[in-house]
């Protein structure tokens, strides 16, 4: 069964203090992993996927890597806009499922 | 252009009850997926159609049902419902596999069942 775990739960960052959030996965082959960001009372909203081992993905302030393991999600000087909780996902061949990660909570604070 | 369409954004129902929630996905998607979102579990798959047929389902008893119509609009229904399943139901759209452009989300509806 595809399990992702998601590291910190939560996080609260000074305004401009970079942080990275974690993803490790286990799954039977990555078809692909994808980052999404969630705000309060609203559905996910697509950020990257990663298909790869050693592909890199960019938006902004956010920088995705991805290793055979974990993905990384980066923040780098952060703004109070950037307080959400970021999910990771995983899909397998075969299927077009996404499996979740529970999310990273992420506050910044002005 | 118009995005996912959830309706209705909010629902109170009583345990026994059923319900059916729409999605209408954005125009020229043919993928439909359904998750439930609850603060324990997180999110997790319920279903995906694609033209009209399910493709995938997840684990999820069979009170859980769902269908798409030949425009691509989906329902999904739960019967007898119970405390459990008060929860978010996120519906998302995407053009076939969702990798090149992700699967856009719905703003959901949310279920409490009393």
């Amino acid at each position: 069964e595809d399990q992702v775990t998601q590291s910190p739960e939560a996080l609260r960052l000074q305004e401009g203090e970079s942080s990275s959030l974690n993803c490790s996965y286990t799954v039977s082959g990555l078809r692909g992993l994808f980052w999404y960001r969630q705000d309060p009372g609203k559905g996910p909203e697509f950020l990257f996927t990663l298909y790869s081992a050693g592909e890199e993905k960019e938006k902004e302030r956010l920088k995705a890597t991805l290793t055979k393991k974990e993905s990384f999600l980066h923040i780098t000087a952060p703004k109070p806009e950037d307080s959400a909780t970021y999910l990771c996902a995983v899909q397998a061949p075969g299927n077009n499922r996404l499996a979740f990660g529970k999310g990273n909570q992420v506050v910044v604070i002005p | 252009k118009a995005g996912v369409t959830q309706t209705p954004r909010y629902l109170i129902k009583t345990r026994g009850q059923q319900v059916t929630l729409s999605c209408s996905p954005i125009s020229g998607h043919r993928s439909v997926s359904w998750y439930q979102q609850t603060p324990g579990q997180g999110l997790q798959f319920l279903f995906e159609y694609f033209s009209e047929t399910q493709r995938n389902k997840g684990n999820f008893p069979g009170r859980f049902s769902g269908r798409q119509f030949s425009n691509s609009r989906s329902e999904m229904n739960v019967s007898t419902l119970e405390l459990g399943d008060s929860a978010l139901y996120l519906c998302a759209s995407s053009l076939a596999d969702g990798r090149s452009y992700g699967y856009t989300f719905g703003s959901g509806t949310r279920l409490t069942v009393v």
